[in-house]
Order: structure tokens, then sequence, then C-alpha cells
């Protein structure tokens, strides 16, 4: 049963371009949303976050969007850039129980074309 | 120095041998975790350990073992290798909030011949 969904395993976008990732999750416990940026041979790396209690952040050209009520967030790039072309996780904080775990999603490729 | 280095970066093996990654972090936290990445299927969690005394499976856990020797490291092993671990293996970090999410290592790419 996933609970964090990313459809998209693959995007492609024009240089310059607006880059949208999306992600569906289930689980109501949580609370609070991550991006992590993967290049080959690279561990994941922290990108940007979301409160629950908050529907938007922003941080230089990647802001987040969360709709609660449909239980999804979207990343935005822009303007896209070759250098954003990585693998992008999804995650979900799970409150529930006091764990505070994290559940990824699948991943989207992006690969952003100069 | 890395955060969280992981240990060997790459590794061939034979089918049936014992192999252990090994994980160290300097972030001072008390949570770590091992993953799995695979084409297709995202990050999948092996073990995780919320201190030196707890150690949890997660999704995948058939076929490894853990151990967590100091609130610094937190080794995985693969007791007989089989060709359908070879795989990308991460370790990470975290505090007990993961408000500030997961330190990852640059990971260990192994296969199994």
């Amino acid at each position: 049963d996933q609970q964090v969904k990313q459809n998209s395993p693959s995007l492609s976008v024009q240089e310059g371009r607006i880059s949208i990732l999306n992600c569906d999750y289930t689980n109501s416990m949580f609370d609070y949303f991550l991006w992590y940026k993967k290049y080959p041979a690279e561990g994941p790396t922290f990108l940007i976050s979301i409160s629950s209690i908050k529907d938007k952040n922003e941080d230089g050209r990647f802001t987040v969007f969360l709709n609660k009520s449909a239980k999804h967030l979207s990343l935005h790039i822009v303007p896209s850039q070759p250098g954003d072309s990585a693998v992008y996780f999804c995650a979900a904080r799970n409150s529930g129980a006091g764990s505070y775990q994290l559940t990824f999603g699948k991943g989207t490729k992006l690969s952003v074309i100069p | 120095d890395a955060d969280v280095t992981q240990t060997p970066r790459n590794r061939i093996t034979k089918t049936g041998k014992r192999i252990m990654l090994e994980c160290s972090q300097t972030k001072g936290h008390d949570r770590m975790y091992w993953y799995r990445q695979d084409p297709g299927l995202g990050l999948r969690l092996i073990y995780y350990s919320f201190d030196v005394k707890d150690i949890n499976k997660g999704e995948i856990s058939d076929g490894y073992s853990v151990s967590r020797q100091a609130q610094a490291k937190f080794s995985l092993s693969l007791e007989s290798a089989i060709p359908n671990q070879t795989a990308l293996y991460f370790c990470a970090t975290s505090d007990s909030t993961g408000i500030r999410g997961y330190t990852f290592g640059s990971g260990t790419r192994l296969t199994i011949v």
C-alpha cells in the first residue's frame, strides 16, 4: 500500500521553462512534507519542505505547494536549469505514534534539456 | 569529512557470501536507517534504529541483519548474498523530530554475481 505516490516516473522540460513535479499521499497522519534531490552516484539531499499548516513554501527557484484537502503536493522549479536534472523524491513525515518517520515516493526523474 | 560515511562505495561479491556494509555518522543523531534503491521502486526501508538498544525491521528486512555498535555506527549484513540483492544501498540519519529530514550517505553499489 503506497502511502506516498509519485505517478510520473520521468519528466522532460526545456531549459528556462517551469518544471512541475507532483506527489499524492493517503495518510492523514502525515504532517510534514519534504522533497529530496538525487544525482547519480550520490545520496539524496534535502531540497525543500513544507509543514501541513502551510500551503506554500518558497526557496529561490523552488516552490512547494500543498493542497491538504486533495492530499496533493507539487514542487515547482522556475526557471529550470540543466543542473536540475536529477531524480526527485517526495517524502512525508508520519506524526502518528510519535515515530516521525519519513515515507518516500518512488521518485521522478527530471531531465532539463538545454 | 562527510556527515554520513558509507563503506565500501562499491562491492562485487559472489552468491552465498556474507557481506557487511558499514555506516558511520558525525551528526550526533540518535536515529539511523538503511535503505535500498532499485530502479522504479524508489527507496525502500530495510532496517532502522532509534537508539543503540533499539532495532526495528523495515518493509524489506528478509535476508538482511543489522548491528548498532554505537550511536554513530550502524552496519548492514547480508548473511548469504543472492543476486536479487544487487542494488544501491543508502544509510541515513535523523534527529528525533524528523523536521530537518534525513541526511543520507553517498551510497554503496552492491553487485551479487
